[in-house]
């Protein structure tokens, strides 16, 4: 059975652009959450969808987006990328929405130049 | 403000002993708690999780004891073997109306030494 699979594995970018990045959950698994990993801040919520809808939103601002497709695959978006946005962003795909054993992917590290 | 913490930033484990990683939370509130394992270069694993209504949950060579009283979590790990070394985190979930808050804690390095 594949693990969660995010792309891209690393990624640079330039202050002011924007940046998409894609997870595949666990086939079965309906509910998907984007957490972002920095240094100083450690693991921060960004947001859940289950079933193609938001379900739960963390505090960031309305740069980062996400959505969900009907095959669950998720993406997320940051627009108009700062320096402080660099970070490692991680998936993570359950079988329910809510706190559950989550399986996360390796991530995606983004870095803004 | 709301924040889960850890005491140590870095613990060093005998191979063999037993480990206890500590974290402490502050709103009372919280109705989940969850243990994380991330190794170097890979996303968090899943260990153990407990709801706020218990005090002890038992899984696989780890135990997980909540004291509310003193709003502590901790996770212990018996006869620590190498591959348990990695950064362990705590996490704490807040469920309002069917919505979830999860503040993580910052995490502790594991160190086994042979």
């Amino acid at each position: 059975k594949a693990g969660v699979t995010q792309t891209p594995r690393y990624l640079i970018k330039t202050r002011g652009q924007q940046v998409t990045l894609s997870c595949s959950p666990i086939s079965g698994h309906r509910s998907v959450s984007w957490y972002q990993q920095t240094p100083g801040q450690g693991l921060q919520f960004l947001f859940e969808y289950f079933s193609e809808t938001q379900r739960n939103k963390g505090n960031f601002p309305g740069r980062f987006s996400g959505r969900q497709f009907s095959n669950s695959r998720s993406e997320m978006n940051v627009s108009t990328l700062e320096l402080g946005d660099s970070a490692l962003y991680l998936c993570a795909s359950s079988l329910d929405r809510g706190p559950s054993e989550a399986f996360f992917g390796q991530g995606t590290r983004l870095t803004v130049v | 403000g709301e924040s889960v913490g850890l005491h140590l930033p870095t613990l060093s484990v005998q191979e063999g002993d037993n480990s206890i990683i500590n974290c402490a939370y502050s709103n009372s509130a919280s109705d989940y708690f969850i243990w994380y394992k991330q190794e170097s270069g890979k996303g968090p694993q899943f260990i153990i999780d407990i709801r706020s209504n218990m005090d002890k949950r038992q899984g696989q060579r780890v135990t997980v004891l909540l004291n509310k009283t003193v709003k502590h979590l901790s996770l212990q790990i018996a006869a620590t073997q190498p591959g348990d070394s990695a950064v362990y985190f705590c996490a704490e979930i807040l469920i309002t109306s069917g919505t979830y808050k999860y503040i993580f804690g910052t995490g502790t390095r594991l160190k086994v030494l042979a």
